[in-house]
């Protein structure tokens, strides 16, 4: 079956832009992350959903990045006014349920990078 | 606060070669351990899932070993080929919800 899934796989902009990041996790899960990770480093966790409510978002660096799942499967992930320091991949990742017995299933990541 | 270190940060090995890569965590209450691959480019892939009740787990070449009390976990591969070059990345969880929490991860060489 398909996998967890993010577009744009790229994405450039410049600095003080908009930007809208879409994850598809697969079908049925329930829980729902966000994480970012920077050149040579792992991936730092942003925020996580259970259903349409985001259950935990002590990971967003700022008010500048906020994340919807309105109808508890697709997840947008946006950034206001982006800076040169936001440049990262930015991966989403899907398990089965929130337990901490279930995998974590990761997308390929969209790179974005501001200019 | 929870902090995830790998040792080696990168490591080079000939082809065939048996070698072992190690995790070490400061908080020992951990709910989970997981082992991901990550190829350049590319997302994770996950190899390997520990629960904090268990001592090891094994998928085909790979072993990974947790000791919780100690704060450690390795992966161990065996026979290593070329095709298992990427950078692999260990993560703890650290309750029975929420997020993973991962170190910078060992980048893998293996020469044909």
């Amino acid at each position: 079956g398909a996998g967890v899934s993010q577009t744009p796989s790229n994405k450039v902009t410049e600095k003080g832009k908009y930007v809208e990041l879409r994850c598809d996790p697969i079908s049925g899960h329930t829980a729902l992350y966000w994480y970012r990770q920077s050149l040579g480093q792992g991936p730092e966790f942003l925020i996580y959903f259970q259903g349409t409510g985001a259950a935990d978002d002590s990971g967003l660096p700022n008010d500048r990045f906020f994340a919807v799942r309105p109808e508890g499967s697709v997840s947008t992930l946006k950034i206001q006014r982006t800076e040169r320091g936001d440049s990262a991949v930015y991966l989403c990742a899907s398990s089965l349920s929130p337990s901490g017995a279930a995998e974590q299933f990761f997308g390929p990541g969209t790179r974005l990078t501001v200019l | 606060k929870q902090e995830v270190t790998q040792i080696p940060a990168a490591l080079s090995v000939p082809e065939g070669e048996n070698l072992v890569l190690n995790c070490s965590f400061t908080d020992s209450a951990i709910y989970n351990l997981q082992w991901f691959r990550q190829d350049p480019g590319k997302g994770l892939t996950s190899l390997l899932l520990i629960q904090s009740s268990q001592r090891e787990q094994t998928s085909g070449r790979l072993n990974a070993s947790l000791d919780k009390s100690s704060g450690r976990s390795t992966l161990y591969i065996a026979a290593s080929q070329p095709g298992d070059s990427a950078t692999y990345l260990c993560a703890v969880r650290r309750g029975s919800q929420g997020n993973l929490i991962f170190g910078k991860g060992t980048k893998l060489s293996v020469k044909p």
